[in-house]
């Protein structure tokens, strides 16, 4: 248990459906981070926020769209998605962009079908 | 951030000293060398860093060279739990205009054998 809670841990959506992400963390941070990982493919980082505020957009497609409406929560908006989108969505936060140490969520195996 | 070189994969047996190594020759010198581990279909859970002095704590020891172009990971005392992917990560901790995130590479498969 890391402190940090993503849910749902699973979920299958179509092509033409939407759905959300969500993450929280209650350890005070003021950093949280998307990360994808794809089969066979190093974790890649999607977005950054810090003190609520998005600092990092690592050309994702706009079919993902990031929400922090507090630093307690994250979300991660999914529309329209293609089938190679489907991956391990990780969630992290960290204290703040000094921290050494993030800490990461169990996070969420989607399928697109 | 400088690039970080694992061997893919490495086995080792229960109960021994597990080292791991990373290369990061083009390390700057306010570059810190984290490393983390991620157990099979689990989120990323960091283990330690430094910058240029020997670190331990309750999960490992981290050794960087004197030049610091290389570092090893060490796990004393090796369990079957221990058996997941081994990152080594260079990075500056805050390089200006907020959080920036962790750049992982492929890391090192460590395999823990009975």
């Amino acid at each position: 248990e890391t402190g940090v809670t993503q849910t749902p841990r699973h979920l299958v959506m179509g092509m033409t459906n939407k759905k959300s992400l969500k993450c929280e963390q209650h350890l005070g941070h003021n950093a949280m981070y998307w990360y994808k990982q794809s089969a066979k493919k190093p974790l890649e980082l999607m977005f950054v926020y810090n003190f609520k505020e998005q600092t990092e957009n690592n050309s994702v497609p706009s079919r993902f769209s990031p929400e922090c409406p507090n630093s307690s929560h994250l979300f991660l908006h999914l529309h329209t998605l293609q089938p190679e989108d489907s991956a391990l969505y990780l969630c992290a936060s960290s204290q703040d962009a000094v921290a050494a140490e993030a800490f990461f969520g169990q996070g969420t195996r989607l399928t697109v079908v | 951030d400088a690039k970080t070189t694992q061997p893919t994969s490495m086995d080792c047996a229960e109960g021994r000293a597990a080292n791991l190594p990373c290369n990061h020759s083009t390390i700057s010198g306010n570059e810190y060398v984290y490393w983390y581990r991620q157990i099979h279909s689990q989120g990323p859970q960091y283990i330690i860093h430094g910058l240029k002095n020997n670190e331990t704590n309750e999960m490992a020891s981290l050794i960087i060279t004197e030049d610091r172009k290389s570092s090893t990971l060490i796990l004393p005392h090796a369990t079957l739990r221990d058996t997941a992917v081994y990152y080594c990560i260079v990075r500056v901790p805050y390089s200006g205009g907020g959080a920036d995130g962790l750049t992982f590479g492929k890391g090192t498969h460590l395999i823990i054998q009975p």
